[in-house]
């Protein structure tokens, strides 16, 4: 099976652009997940979608939204962005809550 | 906050040595699963161990879990130059809707 992918893999933006990130999941996987990492606050956790339902949010502010598709695959946007957003931008899928969480190569967000 | 908390935050060993890292976290778990992370890269699964389980191995890696002391162990043993990474543990439990949650890391450097 193919592994989980992300595009585009580089991005740069500037200040008070907006930006839209796409993730197409392993075949058969409903769960998408959505992280931010970066060096000073680690990896963190944005949203979680199923069955293109938002199942989970993390403390992110609203500039942050995401949606997913009924084919599985999920976008996220960040609206309005901030030299803050600079980060690498994390996909990730599982069949289900018990499962393994499988990774894509992310997505380098650089603000300017 | 459920964040987990690696121990030590960097590793540095020679090629063929053991090298351990451990994993703290919070509150009642669901499932623990440790990944690795190459420089700027998306995260590799290793391993995924349950609540219910107390100890796992996949090749040359040996995962522990001691729900009493809210603790995992990842080991890797016989190490080589490419193990050169960082690892990260990451937790999800049903009260937080199997959120997942990721530690601080820990940076392994092998040696050669």
């Amino acid at each position: 099976k193919a592994g989980v992918t992300q595009t585009p893999r580089y991005l740069i933006k500037t200040r008070g652009q907006q930006v839209t990130l796409s993730c197409s999941p392993i075949s058969g996987h409903r769960s998408v997940s959505w992280y931010q990492q970066t060096p000073g606050q680690g990896l963190q956790f944005l949203f979680e979608y199923f069955s293109e339902t938002q199942r989970n949010k993390g403390n992110f502010p609203g500039r942050f939204s995401g949606r997913q598709f009924s084919n599985s695959r999920s976008e996220m946007n960040v609206s309005t962005l901030e030299l803050g957003d600079s980060a690498l931008y994390l996909c990730a899928s599982r069949q289900g809550a018990r499962y393994e969480q499988y990774f894509g190569p992310g997505t380098r967000l650089t603000v300017t | 906050s459920q964040q987990g908390e690696e121990d030590p935050q960097a590793l540095s060993i020679q090629e063929g040595e053991n090298a351990t890292m451990n994993c703290s976290y919070k509150t009642s778990i669901n499932n623990l699963q440790w990944y690795r992370q190459n420089s700027g890269r998306g995260l590799v699964h290793l391993i995924l161990i349950r609540s219910n389980e107390r100890e796992k191995h996949s090749g040359r890696l040996r995962v522990t879990l001691d729900t009493s002391k809210k603790s995992s162990s990842l080991l890797i043993t016989a190490s080589r130059a490419a193990d050169t990474a960082s690892y990260f543990c990451a937790t999800d439990a049903f009260n937080t809707g199997n959120q997942f949650y990721f530690g601080t890391g820990t940076s392994l450097t092998v040696i050669p």
